[in-house]
């Protein structure tokens, strides 16, 4: 069966500090790994990685995957209150159409 | 363009009542999915619908849960003969023709059970 596994569960930092959530998977036949971040609503997409070794950035946010390890991190750098959320990990699989969520990362950031 | 509409955003209902919930996709995507989301987990993969086609709903409890994607209207996911335990967030999804995973989620509609 397809598995995800995020850490830690939860997290709280000081606004400025930066932080690094951890993903780790095991699917057959993988296609994809997704990051999203869900507030109080829709999750919303941040990255798509299909390769290994290379970084996906997005301001202060980046992610890289390992395909050997299969593991992928996000990191943010000088993080801000308004990146607290949840942060979602997903994994698709090469013949299917669903993403195999983790059970997320709650980000606290302290001002 | 909007984006995948869900509704209602709140819906509360009592022991034995059906519950319906309603997803339009992106404009221009065909590919609707449903996922549950239960307190303290994360999304849980429900059904992968096409329009007027279920094409995966290994995620579907086997009894008083049924979807579709009609040719005219939005995705429908219904609750039959609801019980405490359903009640949960149901989040919408769509992606385009091309079957990309990166899929758009919509707002989610809570489903309280009382």
């Amino acid at each position: 069966e397809d598995k995800v596994v995020q850490s830690p569960l939860s997290l709280v930092v000081h606004e400025g500090d930066t932080v690094t959530l951890n993903c780790s998977y095991e699917v057959t036949n993988f296609r994809s790994l997704l990051w999203y971040k869900q507030e109080k609503k829709a999750p919303t997409f941040l990255f798509m990685l299909t390769s290994s070794g290379i970084e996906k950035k997005s301001g202060r946010l980046s992610s890289i995957l390992d395909k050997k390890e299969l593991f992928s991190i996000l990191n943010i750098t000088a993080t801000q209150t308004g990146d607290s959320a949840i942060y979602l990990c997903a994994v698709e699989a090469l013949y299917g159409n669903k993403l195999v969520f983790g059970a997320g990362t709650i980000l606290r950031v302290k001002s | 363009n909007a984006g995948v509409m869900q509704n209602p955003r709140h819906l509360v209902r009592r022991r034995g009542q059906e519950a319906r919930l309603r997803c339009s996709p992106m404009k221009g995507h065909s590919h609707v999915y449903w996922y549950r989301q239960l307190p303290e987990e994360g999304l849980k993969f429900m059904v992968y619908l096409q329009k007027e086609n279920i094409i995966d709903e290994s995620g579907m409890p086997k009894e008083r849960f049924s979807a579709e994607f009609p040719k005219e209207g939005p995705s429908i996911l219904r609750i039959q003969q609801v019980v405490r335990g359903d009640s949960a967030a149901y989040f919408c999804a769509s992606s385009p023709l091309t079957g990309s995973p990166e899929a758009f989620f919509g707002q989610g509609t809570r489903l309280t059970v009382v």
